[in-house]
C-alpha cells in the first residue's frame, strides 16, 4: 500500500525548533519529488515547500523562506521538515505530499499521495 | 489573501449540479499552468480529485470534472450526493513566486 506517515508535531514555544518527518513506504521515495503543505486552524491549504528526487531543486514559499528547511533521505525513504524560529502563525496540520510523477523538477503536476498530517502548535 | 480565488461556499440540493471557479492571474493559471483540484474532508488527507485541468485519476467518478480557461478554471459536479460535502481546493504554480499555490478553498454543502 502507497503510504506517506508524518510524525514530530507537537507544542512548541515562539522561536523554538521543531523536526517533522514523513516516512514512505509502498513506493519507490527515491523517485518522487515531496512537498510540504500546511493547514492552519480554519484556514485553506498552503503549499510551503518542495524538494527534487536528487535534492538539488528546492522551494520554499515567502511564508517559510529562510526559517523552514526541507530535506530528504532516499536511503531511509524519509522526508524531513526542520523548523526554526517558530511563529504562532506557523500553528497548523503539516502534510507531506508526493508529486504526481516520477522524477519532476517543480511543483507543478499536482500531489497525489498525501499523508495523515501532524499536527504543530506554537504557544507558550 | 490566496493567489486563486475560490468562492468560500456554494450549495446545492442533491442530485443537482454544481461549480467551484477558480481565478488566477497572468503568472499562474494565464501563463498555461495546469490546474489541479483537491477534496478534503476535516481530519483526513486532501484526495486528489482532477489533475492536469481536466483529468481524473483511477477511482474518481464522472460526476467530477475540470476545466481551464484563460485565466480561470472550474471544477463542476453533477448528481450531488451527500458523501460530495467537503472543503474543495484549486492548486497550481506561479512562476512569479516559484512555487505551488492553492486557492483559498470552498465548502461545499449538499442541502
Amino acid at each position: 500500500e502507497v503510504q506517506l506517515v508524518e510524525s514530530g508535531g507537537g507544542l512548541v514555544q515562539p522561536g523554538g525548533s521543531l523536526r517533522l518527518s514523513c516516512a514512505a513506504s509502498g513506493f519507490t521515495f527515491s523517485s518522487y519529488s515531496m512537498n510540504w503543505v500546511r493547514q492552519a486552524p480554519g484556514k485553506g491549504l498552503e503549499w510551503i515547500s518542495y524538494i527534487s528526487i536528487g535534492s538539488s531543486t528546492i522551494y520554499y514559499a515567502d511564508s517559510v523562506k529562510g526559517r523552514f528547511t526541507i530535506s530528504r533521505d532516499n536511503a531511509k525513504n524519509s522526508l524531513y521538515l526542520q523548523m526554526n524560529s517558530l511563529r504562532a502563525e506557523d500553528t497548523a496540520v503539516y502534510y507531506c505530499a508526493r508529486d504526481r510523477v516520477v522524477g519532476g523538477y517543480l511543483p507543478y503536476y499536482g500531489m497525489d499521495v498525501w499523508g495523515q498530517g501532524t499536527t504543530v502548535t506554537v504557544s507558550s | 489573501q490566496s493567489v486563486l480565488t475560490q468562492p468560500p461556499s456554494v450549495s446545492g440540493a442533491p442530485g443537482q449540479r454544481v461549480t467551484i471557479s477558480c481565478t488566477g492571474s497572468s503568472s499562474n493559471i494565464g501563463t498555461g499552468y495546469d490546474v489541479h483540484w483537491y477534496q478534503h474532508l476535516p481530519g483526513t488527507a486532501p484526495k486528489l480529485l482532477i489533475y492536469g485541468n481536466n483529468i481524473r485519476p483511477s477511482g474518481v467518478p464522472d460526476r467530477f470534472s475540470g476545466s481551464k480557461s484563460g485565466t480561470s478554471a472550474s471544477l463542476a459536479i453533477t448528481g450531488l450526493q451527500a458523501e460530495d460535502e467537503a472543503d474543495y481546493y484549486c492548486q497550481s504554480y506561479d512562476s512569479s513566486l516559484i512555487g505551488g499555490i492553492f486557492g483559498g478553498g470552498t465548502k461545499l454543502t449538499v442541502l
